[in-house]
């Protein structure tokens, strides 16, 4: 068990809809990131947060958006949903340092239909 | 961002050794070679990482060669509890990201 911890498990949405999923980091963690998994390929960076700002991005639209809380736990957003968002959302929190481990979720599975 | 290559997929046999290749043939200095595995429906699980020399810890090893453009993750003895999508990753001081490529998937044979 990593102290990482993601909800909700699964989510099933409309094409169209918002989408709120949440990231509970490992205490002690300044730095949180989020990842798309889409079936059968690896996991695909989306943004990164450090002490609450976004301080790195993948190629991913606008409409994917974050939030890092004082506490550290983190948010992603997703508004205007398409089919293509359907994958597992990771995300993994760690220290600010290259030679340290980061600690993965179980993930979010979300289904947009 | 640096890129790693490892082949799509190894098969093992129970309680044999397993080496896991890795080529990162762009790292540059400051880059930790960090590799993590994925079991079926549970997100990354981190295994080991380093810098230049070789690193040992419960869970494997990892040979990092001179020239640190390759690497090679070593399971000591395979069980079916390793079968799972191993990935090799670079990450970069400053960016603390991590680019996951295709990884490889291992398959343990009892």
């Amino acid at each position: 068990e990593t102290g990482v911890t993601q909800s909700p498990t699964h989510l099933i949405k409309t094409r169209g809809q918002q989408v709120t999923l949440r990231c509970s980091s490992q205490s002690g963690h300044n730095t949180v990131s989020w990842y798309q998994q889409a079936l059968g390929q690896g996991p695909q960076f989306i943004f990164q947060y450090y002490r609450e700002e976004e301080n790195g991005r993948g190629n991913f639209p606008p409409r994917f958006s974050g939030l890092q809380f004082p506490n550290y736990s983190s948010e992603l957003n997703v508004n205007a949903l398409e089919l293509d968002d359907s994958a597992l959302y990771l995300c993994a929190s760690s220290l600010d340092l290259p030679n340290t481990e980061a600690f993965f979720g179980q993930g979010t599975r979300l289904t947009v239909v | 961002d640096a890129k790693t290559t490892q082949p799509n997929s190894m098969e093992s046999n129970e309680e044999e050794p397993v080496h896991l290749p890795c080529n990162h043939s762009t790292i540059s200095g400051t880059d930790y070679i960090h590799w993590y595995r994925q079991l079926p429906s549970q997100g990354p699980e981190y295994v080991i990482h380093g810098l230049t020399s070789n690193v040992n810890n419960r869970m494997a090893s990892l040979a990092i060669a001179e020239d640190r453009k390759s690497s090679t993750l070593i399971l000591h003895r395979a069980t079916l509890r390793d079968a799972a999508v191993y990935y090799c990753i670079l990450r970069t001081s400053g960016t603390y990201k991590y680019i996951f490529g295709t990884g490889t998937r291992l398959k343990v044979l009892a």
